[in-house]
């Protein structure tokens, strides 16, 4: 397809257990995106992978909470240990490459999200 | 049924009128500014966008209105439709980053027949 693809759409877990989340971005997207909405919230961001730089990690709660970017393209979040706390939808968004002057964009397109609910 | 109306603005239009979304970002040194329409159970959708050298832009049925004084966007919808039903969310991005988006609260938009 031509959009971004996140699996599964629905993920129902018991305390404890790890997950793992899947993103595919839009082919000839660079940039990436984690994000989680919690119910009735805003997006709150959790990690970035552009190209073969280093992520930027810096919004990921916990320990507990990792990302890979195999390929350049294929992205996986993984959950160790899930919590009840951990129950939201989690975002996958694909951009081209960054802004790099005024003139540029940063318009992100983004999946269905995954719903995870962690009993 | 849906519980986001318990924590976001939410703002009753009847269907045909004008809609007025309102987002106050934080940042005086943002310089793009972007508008998402997020329907139930879907991901953001791009709506438009607008750079800080304008003070209004017009798509499809849709205007944003930017004033860097207040640091106030706008967002308005004219001839408001069922289809407009979502939660729609103000992001800038600005001197910090040139990729994190910061992203408001949201604001459910419901259209009374």
């Amino acid at each position: 397809g031509a959009g971004v693809s996140q699996s599964p759409s629905n993920k129902v877990t018991e305390k404890g257990k790890d997950v793992e989340l899947r993103c595919d971005p839009i082919s000839g997207h660079t940039a990436l995106y984690w994000y989680r909405q919690s119910l009735g919230q805003g997006l709150e961001f959790l990690i970035y992978f552009q190209g073969n730089s280093a992520p930027d990690k810096s919004g990921l709660p916990s320990d507990r909470f990792s990302a890979e970017r195999t390929g350049g393209s294929v992205s996986t979040l993984t959950i160790q240990r899930t919590q009840q706390e951990d129950s939201a939808v989690y975002l996958c968004a694909s951009s081209l490459v960054p802004r790099t002057s005024g003139l540029a964009k940063n318009i992100q397109y983004f999946g269905a999200g995954t719903r995870l609910s962690v009993l | 049924g849906e519980s986001v109306g318990l924590h976001l603005p939410t703002l009753s239009v009847q269907e045909g009128d004008n809609s007025i979304i309102n987002c106050a970002y934080s940042n005086s040194a943002s310089d793009y500014f972007i508008w998402y329409k997020q329907e139930s159970g879907k991901g953001p959708q791009f709506i438009i966008d607008i750079r800080s050298n304008m003070d209004k832009r017009q798509g499809q049925r849709v205007t944003v209105l930017l004033n860097k004084t207040v640091k106030h966007l706008s967002l308005q919808i004219a001839a408001t439709q069922p289809g407009d039903s979502a939660v729609y969310f103000c992001a800038e991005n600005g001197a910090d980053s040139n990729y994190q988006l910061i992203w408001g609260a949201g604001t459910k938009l419901i259209i009374k027949p």
